[in-house]
């Protein structure tokens, strides 16, 4: 069975710093792999997932991950944080599968705190 | 821009009533999904429908659960007999495609206080 872990339930970071979120996942297949981020009162929203080919991946609000397969890790990076950053974050990992239906499992997610 | 949308955003029940959780997925998708979030707790899958039926439920879907999508527009879960521990956020997610690489969208969900 796949599992996805999120190390910190709370990371906190001045504007303008460095944001590290740290996603592990176990499968004994690499797997898809996603971040989603959610805002209040709002649903999750993808911020950028890992298929296949070039192992970092860029998404939305300037955002990147690195999948390193020999980690089983997949790391979000943002080098500067901005106020609108403060959200929950979510790893999920899914299964390769084609042309079905596909369960994510999350992680237990991370807040991220942004100070002036 | 197309997004998922979930009717209520909050539900208050009494246990041991049903309840109807309403979605309405992006129009072209054809895979829906429900998860739900426990207070304090990782989102978790419960159940997938494609081409009218369902396509993997969870240990948690058992059979005071169900899902429908009584017409072109519209997904729902239905809950039977409410306990306690159903309280949580339940997020209704669509994908135009199936497959485990392609994005689900997520509605904003509905928060379900079971008393």
């Amino acid at each position: 069975a796949q599992s996805v872990t999120q190390l910190g339930s709370h990371v906190s970071v001045s504007e303008g710093a460095l944001v590290l979120l740290r996603c592990n996942y176990s499968s004994s297949v690499p797997p898809y792999l996603f971040w989603y981020v959610q805002y209040p009162n709002q649903g999750l929203q993808l911020l950028l997932k890992y298929t296949t080919g070039a192992t970092l991946v860029k998404g939305i609000n300037g955002f990147e991950a690195e999948f390193k397969k020999s980690e089983t890790s997949f790391h979000l990076t943002k080098p500067s944080a901005h106020m609108s950053d403060a959200a929950e974050y979510f790893c999920a990992v899914s299964d390769r599968l084609t042309g079905t239906a596909s369960k994510l499992t999350f992680g237990t997610g991370t807040r991220l705190q942004v100070t002036l | 821009e197309p997004e998922v949308t979930q009717t209520p955003s909050h539900q208050v029940t009494q246990m041991g009533q049903e309840v109807i959780l309403r979605c309405v997925p992006i129009s072209n998708h054809l895979y829906f999904y429900w998860y739900r979030q426990i207070l304090g707790q990782k989102v978790e899958f419960l159940v997938s429908f494609y081409n009218n039926e369902i396509s993997e439920k969870s240990e948690i879907f058992d059979d005071q659960f169900s899902v429908e999508r009584p017409d072109g527009s519209n997904f729902t879960l239905k809950i039977r007999s409410t306990k306690l521990e159903d309280s949580a956020m339940y997020f209704c997610a669509s994908s135009e495609y199936g497959g485990g690489a392609n994005e689900q969208f997520f509605g904003p969900g509905t928060r379900l206080t079971v008393l």
